[in-house]
């Protein structure tokens, strides 16, 4: 069965410092791979995605970066975090090769606390 | 418009009670319409898929309405278990991700 893993689970980061989260995906090939975020109060907003190896797209303009160095694994970065980047980010995937539209399955979060 | 509206709630019913959440979306070419469930600081887990005919899970039942853009959720008898929200999920333009309503809250009390 396929699982996907993120870490870390929480962390709290002064403002300017970088970010790094990052996510695994077992038990599948070729998964389109994503991050969302929910800040407080706020729905999921979709951050990237990504259906390859080094194929990202950005959905909104922001001071994070994706990156997709190998099949099964994401990478969340940021240089300087701003305090309107805390929230709750989500790692997940849903199966490739089948045209999109699909159920998507997540992490189990990373709350990210910028002070 | 929103892409996915959803009544933010929240939903506070006896044990037992059927309550209706509904949604609507914006994009007109959406094709894959999803319950999910998202328990307090935990991530959101699937409970449906909502198909063009209506579709019934246990106590769940899931409609779609294309020519209004309007996705329903019913919930008969109530658990406490149910407490949560419900987010309402359609897929994006561009066909690969999916864009989900800010969630509607239900309370289950005793």
């Amino acid at each position: 069965s396929q699982t996907i893993h993120q870490w870390p689970a929480t962390l709290v980061q002064p403002v300017g410092s970088p970010l790094s989260l990052e996510c695994t995906v077992e038990g599948t090939s070729n998964p389109n791979l994503y991050w969302y975020r929910q800040a407080a109060g706020r729905g999921l907003q979709l951050l990237f995605y990504s259906v390859g190896i080094g194929q990202i797209s950005s959905e909104v303009p922001q001071n994070l970066s994706a990156s997709r160095p190998q099949d099964r694994q994401f990478i969340l970065s940021s240089k300087k975090l701003l305090l309107s980047d805390s929230g709750f980010y989500l790692c997940a995937w849903s199966p490739g090769n089948t045209g999109g539209g699909n159920t998507i399955y997540f992490g189990e979060g990373s709350w990210l606390t910028v002070v | 418009r929103k892409e996915v509206e959803q009544d933010p709630g929240p939903f506070n019913v006896p044990e037992g009670a059927t309550v209706a959440f509904n949604c609507t979306y914006s994009n007109s070419a959406s094709q894959s319409f999803f319950w999910y469930r998202q328990d307090c600081r935990k991530e959101p887990k699937l409970l449906m898929s909502v198909y063009s005919s209506g579709n019934e899970d246990g106590r769940f039942t899931a409609q779609l309405n294309r020519a209004s853009q309007y996705i329903s959720l019913l919930i008969r008898d109530s658990k406490l278990s149910d407490s949560a929200t419900y987010l309402c999920v359609v897929n994006s333009n561009s066909g690969y991700a999916l864009n989900f309503g800010k969630g509607t809250s239900l309370l289950v009390t005793p």
